[in-house]
């Protein structure tokens, strides 16, 4: 089994619907986070947690929300689609042996019409 | 502002044919820097963390050494399952945040 697994991998949705990516890890780690990668501009923040209570924005927060719901799981949430959200997202957890760097999941591919 | 360069955008080789990738970076207080391989589709996959200048990782075919202003990824004698791109990110100190460069895509043909 992967060691960050997210879901769906690829998913098709509406403008204005509500969508929600989930990711969950098997590493243990305390520390997650949610990135959105477009051609061109890299991958950007978009949440962090430290633990189940800490949860801080990123870079690029606006139009989506974030759930800690255990120490294995963070949810990303659209709550309002809209088409510049199409893009590939990526879970990630900061691993201690890798010096703090992290650990990605497989990604979700994410196209609003 | 911490930022990070990569150079080139995309960068083609014949087999066996080496050559080195450019990170540039500004971090206020360096805490590590990263590299990746992205495959087209996938999450990056982690190749090797540096934390201060003068030092050098090897990892089979790969390279990568750290100044104080820059990152090079060295790729000797490349083969084609090379091909991917490679990412650069730096951590400034007291934080756990990764800044991300766009990558340098690299294409090795037979």
């Amino acid at each position: 089994d992967a060691d960050v697994t997210q879901t769906p991998r690829n998913r098709i949705t509406k403008t204005g619907k509500r969508i929600m990516l989930e990711c969950s890890q098997t590493k243990g780690h305390d520390r997650m986070y949610w990135y959105r990668q477009d051609p061109g501009l890299g991958l950007r923040l978009i949440y962090y947690s430290f633990d189940v209570k800490d949860i801080n924005k990123g870079e690029i927060s606006d139009g989506y929300s974030v759930s800690r719901q255990a120490q294995a799981k963070f949810s990303l949430s659209l709550e309002s689609a809209i088409p510049n959200q199409t893009a590939l997202y990526f879970c990630a957890t900061s691993d201690p042996t890798k010096g703090y760097g992290y650990t990605f999941g497989s990604g979700t591919r994410l196209t609003v019409v | 502002e911490d930022q990070v360069t990569q150079s080139p955008e995309a960068l083609r080789l014949q087999e066996g044919e080496s050559s080195s990738l450019n990170c540039s970076y500004t971090v206020s207080g360096l805490r590590g820097l990263f590299w990746y391989r992205q495959d087209p589709g996938k999450g990056p996959e982690f190749l090797f963390t540096l934390y201060s200048a003068g030092e050098e990782k090897e990892k089979e075919r790969l390279k990568a050494t750290l100044t104080k202003k820059e990152s090079f990824l060295h790729i000797t004698a490349p083969k084609p399952e090379d091909s991917a791109t490679y990412l650069c990110a730096v951590q400034a100190q007291n934080t756990d945040k990764l800044i991300f460069g766009t990558g340098t895509r690299l294409q090795v043909f037979p």
